[in-house]
């Protein structure tokens, strides 16, 4: 069993629709919890990231974590055209400096106009 | 400079031939990382380097990988007798170590291919 499994998709949603992105894991020592977006031949990008329990929101994006399940989820309100990307889910045994993440496969989304 | 910048940005080499892949990262960050991301995989781990500290190798998938950096700024790996499971984009990253604020910069990545 991999440290974290995701889903690699490919999803395609309409413009407008709530995404739902999840990863789940096995190592119950993670602490902190990351998503990244990639586009195509680029590098990722923060987009949220968290070290508790619960939800955090940021604009249309909310990152939700329940460590009790090791499940993680991004959650994209009102979805655009231009949130087409392969989101990756991290994480991490300790905080501050990032050091050794480990990550999803990253799952392929695909807002259509 | 303003983001991670890698160099090349593709290469193409043939297999047991010897490649250098450079990573210069955000002036000032102390922390620099190299991940590989193959097709239909997540990003792997492959070394970390914090400072002037020992860097940690334990992600290096064999001994024909390696890595330093000169003057705790620019990075390069180094992939001797390259085989066509090397074949992958190698993205560098970088922060500002303990103290920063959360969240690696990468690079775009160099995409390797080995035929």
């Amino acid at each position: 069993q991999k440290e974290v499994e995701q889903d690699p998709g490919p999803l395609s949603v309409p413009e407008g629709a709530i995404v739902s992105l999840n990863c789940t894991y096995s190592n119950s020592a993670f602490q902190y919890f990351m998503w990244y977006r990639q586009y195509s031949r680029k590098g990722p990008e923060l987009l949220m990231y968290t070290y508790s329990s619960g939800n955090k929101e940021d604009g249309r994006f909310t990152a939700q974590v329940d460590k009790s399940s090791k499940y993680i989820s991004l959650f994209i309100r009102d979805s655009q055209p231009s949130d087409s990307a392969t989101y990756l889910c991290a994480m991490s045994l300790s905080g501050g400096s990032n050091y050794k993440l480990t990550f999803g496969k990253g799952t392929l989304l695909t807002v259509n106009p | 400079g303003a983001g991670v910048s890698q160099s090349p940005s593709n290469k193409v080499t043939e297999k047991g031939k010897d490649v250098e892949l450079r990573c210069d990262p955000i002036s000032g960050h102390t922390a620099l990382y190299w991940y590989r991301q193959s097709l239909g995989q997540g990003l792997e781990f492959l070394i970390y380097f914090q400072g002037n500290s020992a860097p940690d190798k334990s992600g290096l998938p064999s001994d024909r990988f390696s890595a330093e950096r000169t003057g705790g700024s620019v990075s390069t790996l180094t992939i001797q007798r390259t085989q066509q499971e090397d074949s992958a984009v190698y993205l560098c990253a970088s922060d500002a170590g303990p103290a920063s604020s959360y969240g690696y910069t990468f690079g775009s990545g160099t995409r390797l291919t080995v035929v």
